[in-house]
């Protein structure tokens, strides 16, 4: 149980072009989530926190024009990456809490390379 | 289907005590495991393992992989109430729909 996929897994894209990533909760509903960026060898850094049917809470640093989270259902957020740039190029990682809960479940993560 | 196995799910023991956090794998294609420590909101990165039998250390945490057998272990000696966390494990691919494959996580708790 408690199962979170990432879709997609994997994209390459242009700069200048914009990029939807989607988390979702299979089996449980989720009214957290979470979104990581992670470096290699390097701790997961929190972007930002999205409870369903709010605004999202954005980490200090973080562009909230840039990185766009919608949490549109107890079971879907997506980060989109608008007007992306080689140096987004990243693995974006998402986490999902249930009501009540303490356990984060992560996603596989999203690698995106942007040219 | 790829997956990652951590156990105990929950473990309290007394500060002092040396624990062993267990993790096992599945996966079509292996490139790292890694371990993580989780106190708040965002896993702080330990450990990177993608040999079989080095250990690594880090103060008084040290962690193996056996790319035989497929799983690694995380060590923490002479516990104290700082290592409370929960600790998660997670296996790198290089290919296929799932990069990173965490497993659920322990749940540490060292009491005084």
């Amino acid at each position: 149980g408690a199962v979170v996929s990432q879709h997609p897994s994997w994209v390459i894209c242009k700069s200048g072009t914009s990029v939807k990533i989607e988390c979702r909760s299979l089996d449980f509903q989720a009214t957290t989530m979470f979104w990581y960026r992670q470096f290699p060898k390097q701790s997961l850094m929190l972007m930002a926190t999205s409870n369903e049917g709010s605004k999202a809470t954005y980490e200090q640093g973080v562009e909230k024009d840039k990185f766009l989270i919608n949490h549109a259902s107890l079971t879907l957020s997506t980060l989109t990456v608008t007007s992306a740039h080689p140096e987004d190029s990243s693995f974006y990682i998402c986490s999902a809490e249930k009501r009540g809960g303490e356990t984060q479940y992560f996603g596989p993560g999203t690698r995106l390379l942007v040219l | 289907e790829d997956k990652v196995v951590q156990s105990p799910l929950s473990l309290v023991v007394h500060e002092g005590d040396t624990v062993t956090l267990n993790c096992s794998y599945e996966v079509t294609n292996f490139r790292s495991l890694l371990w993580y420590k989780q106190e708040k909101k965002a896993p702080t990165f330990l450990f990177m393992l993608t040999s079989s039998g080095i250990e690594k250390k880090s103060g008084r945490l040290s962690s193996i992989l056996d790319k035989k057998e497929l799983f690694s272990i995380l060590n923490i000696t002479a516990t104290q109430t700082g290592d409370s966390a929960v600790y998660l494990c997670a296996v790198e691919t290089p290919s296929g729909n799932t990069p990173l494959v965490f497993g659920k996580g322990t749940r540490l708790s060292v009491i005084a």
